[in-house]
């Protein structure tokens, strides 16, 4: 595609709904990352992928989130038992390849409010 | 990944270079620097990287101090579509490291007209 895009835009969900959330990097692009952005704050890293593998979760915040890209392209992140704490934008990035020299392109974001 | 230091906010006038400071005394030399920018609202946007000589693209310059130790991201004739928050990230650059980004708080830019 042109970029990456996601889906939602926006979700409003009550405290302790499951939500999931969905990234479509640009096409070509290998590797795909998930970033929490709480207002004011830079993005905070969550998880990325290479393909379908997931080399590293380390910034998923509780066991309630995971993510998966089980074809290499398409990935979402899902948040169980929402709490008002996960209210943030969740941003989606993808790179054409693993290597760090690779420029990350993000897409527009989904913003989640948890009530 | 080294950890950087960046004013919290500057100002620049329309048409006038804009030159944003940052310190990561701390770089190691396999380490890049980095700067993103994210205007309001979208998400970050990649603007330029180097290692340890000056780097020049269509959007900014990157000065690098030779010990490494600080660099600066110039706009040479900002626009006040330059407003934004610039995020400067080292980070190493080669395979099987972990690619995420580190941004920190940035420098939010204010472009007067």
């Amino acid at each position: 595609g042109a970029g990456v895009s996601q889906s939602p835009r926006y979700k409003v969900t009550k405290r302790g709904q499951d939500v999931t959330l969905r990234c479509d990097p640009i096409s070509s692009h290998a590797t795909l990352y998930w970033y929490q952005q709480a207002l004011g704050q830079g993005p905070e890293f969550l998880t990325y992928f290479n393909y379908e593998a997931q080399p590293d979760k380390s910034g998923l915040p509780s066991d309630r989130f995971s993510a998966e890209r089980p074809e290499g392209s398409i990935s979402t992140l899902t948040i169980q038992r929402t709490e008002q704490r996960d209210s943030a934008m969740y941003r989606c990035a993808s790179s054409l390849a693993p290597l760090a020299i690779n420029e990350q392109f993000f897409g527009p974001g989904t913003r989640l409010t948890v009530l | 990944d080294a950890k950087t230091t960046q004013p919290t906010s500057m100002d620049c006038a329309e048409g006038r270079a804009a030159n944003l400071p940052c310190n990561h005394s701390t770089i190691s030399g396999n380490e890049y620097v980095y700067w993103y920018r994210q205007i309001h609202s979208q998400g970050p946007q990649y603007i330029i990287h180097g290692l340890k000589n000056n780097e020049t693209n269509e959007m900014a310059s990157l000065i690098i101090t030779e010990d490494r130790k600080s660099s600066t991201l110039i706009l040479p004739h900002a626009t006040l579509r330059d407003t934004a928050v610039y995020y400067c990230i080292v980070r190493v650059n080669y395979g099987g490291a972990t690619n995420k980004l580190i941004f920190g708080t940035g420098t939010l830019l204010a472009v007067q007209p």
